[in-house]
């Protein structure tokens, strides 16, 4: 089945820096990888998703990359706010999702 | 809007109890639905997925059940309860394109 390391566990920016999380994937039938942030005791959110046939893809402040041949994708956020504070998880899709272990963001003002 | 229910959203039971969760979705026909688990401070694991009403496939053996009574309604089961059983458990639904998927409020459960 699919495996998917994360990292770093934790990240810790000042407000304004950019940041970013790395994924790898293990099974190269996975097509489909979105991101999700999950706030204290609250529901994982869909941020942003990418699939195989695209290497790039963005919104405002978050972007995602995906090297296909090297079978890692990542996250970044750019000019980070005190809200963008949270948990985020990637996840990798063959037949079903398959999430990493989460990276803590901590902004701070 | 395509609106994800789950009850209870806190659950505190002793070792050795039965447990039902259920989540319901609004405003899609036939979606694929899905349990997780998470445990405090880990990561996501798929529990039970449906794509269907009485379709269910188990991704970890376990001592929990799923059952798709309605093509809106997924629940979760167990007859007794574990101490590993604690966690927060997520109902999640397919989107518009199959890969994509939501997940409803959760329901915290903790075992004693």
């Amino acid at each position: 089945g699919e495996n998917v390391e994360q990292h770093p566990s934790t990240l810790s920016v000042q407000e304004g820096d950019s940041a970013v999380i790395k994924c790898t994937y293990s099974d190269s039938a996975s097509n489909y990888f979105p991101w999700y942030k999950q706030e204290l005791g609250k529901r994982p959110q869909l941020i942003i998703d990418i699939r195989s046939n695209v290497g790039e893809k963005k919104d405002q402040r978050i972007a995602v990359t995906l090297n296909k041949t090297a079978k890692h994708f990542s996250l970044h956020i750019t000019e980070t706010q005190p809200e963008d504070s949270a948990v985020y998880f990637c996840a990798a899709m063959d037949s079903t999702l398959t999430f990493g272990k989460g990276t803590m963001l901590l902004v701070s003002p | 809007s395509q609106t994800i229910h789950q009850w209870p959203a806190t659950l505190v039971q002793p070792v050795g109890s039965p447990l039902s969760l259920e989540c319901t979705v609004e405003g899609t026909s036939n979606p694929n639905l899905y349990w997780y688990r998470q445990a405090a401070g880990r990561g996501l694991q798929l529990l039970f997925y449906s794509v269907g009403i009485g379709q269910i496939s188990s991704e970890v053996p376990q001592n929990l059940s799923a059952s798709r009574p309605q093509d809106r309604q997924f629940i979760l089961s167990s007859k007794k309860l574990l101490l590993s059983d604690s966690g927060f458990y997520l109902c999640a639904r397919g989107g518009a394109s199959t890969d994509t998927q939501y997940f409803g409020p959760g329901t915290r459960l903790t075992v004693l």
